[in-house]
């Protein structure tokens, strides 16, 4: 079995602020992804990589980078917070067309 | 307008009874479907995919598609308190999860 490791799992920042959230995966996945989980508005896709140093846009990936350096890692950066923010910024990865393992999640909240 | 739609809501359901959840693609598109589950404080975990026509079991779950109505429901049989928790259903346009769209989720309580 692999594991999704999401650092840090509690995020604070101000408004205005860039901020950087991390992600590593054991499995050998070629594919990862982000998610972002408001309350009431499930998952949406912010970027997905499917393999390294290729990154895809998703549904949601205004206001957002991201990195994908090596194939077990993908980073994800809020180019600039916003006041009120909260929300849970979800990694996963897959091969090909199986299924998704999430993380535990970094929880965001901008003051 | 949301792709995937899920009901109810929220559901509780007695230890030991059936849990029912049902999901509606509004998009002929879709056509493969997933069910994930998300404890609190966790990230969501693959429950079982379902790709053709028909039942699919898997110890007490089951899935049913319809792709001709662009349904799928779950059923969760001899409900436990362990399974209180958020279900997801996802779809995509092919069997390839890079574009997964995610409903907005059914929470499950179950009563001990």
């Amino acid at each position: 079995g692999g594991i999704i490791t999401q650092t840090p799992k509690f995020l604070i920042g101000q408004e205005g602020q860039k901020l950087t959230l991390k992600c590593q995966q054991n499995f050998n996945h070629d594919t990862m992804y982000w998610y972002r989980q408001d309350s009431g508005k499930g998952l949406r896709l912010i970027y997905y990589s499917i393999t390294e140093n290729d990154l895809q846009k998703g549904d949601l990936s205004e206001g957002y980078d991201a990195s994908r350096e090596k194939k077990s890692s993908f980073s994800l950066t809020v180019t600039s917070a916003q006041k009120n923010e909260m929300a849970v910024f979800l990694c996963a990865s897959s091969n090909r067309a199986e299924t998704l393992y999430f993380g535990s999640g970094t929880r965001l909240t901008v003051l | 307008q949301q792709k995937v739609q899920q009901s109810p809501e929220s559901l509780s359901v007695p230890e030991g009874g059936m849990a029912s959840f049902n999901c509606t693609s509004s998009d002929r598109n879709f056509q493969y479907f997933w069910w994930y589950r998300q404890h609190s404080g966790e990230g969501p975990k693959a429950l079982m995919s379902i790709f053709s026509d028909g039942d699919k079991k898997e110890g007490r779950f089951t899935a049913h598609l319809n792709k001709a109505s662009l349904h799928v429901s779950l059923h969760i049989r001899d409900s436990q308190p362990s399974d209180s928790a958020l279900y997801f259903c996802a779809a995509s346009l092919t069997g390839n999860t890079r574009k997964l769209i995610f409903g907005l989720g059914t929470t499950l309580q179950v009563q001990p």
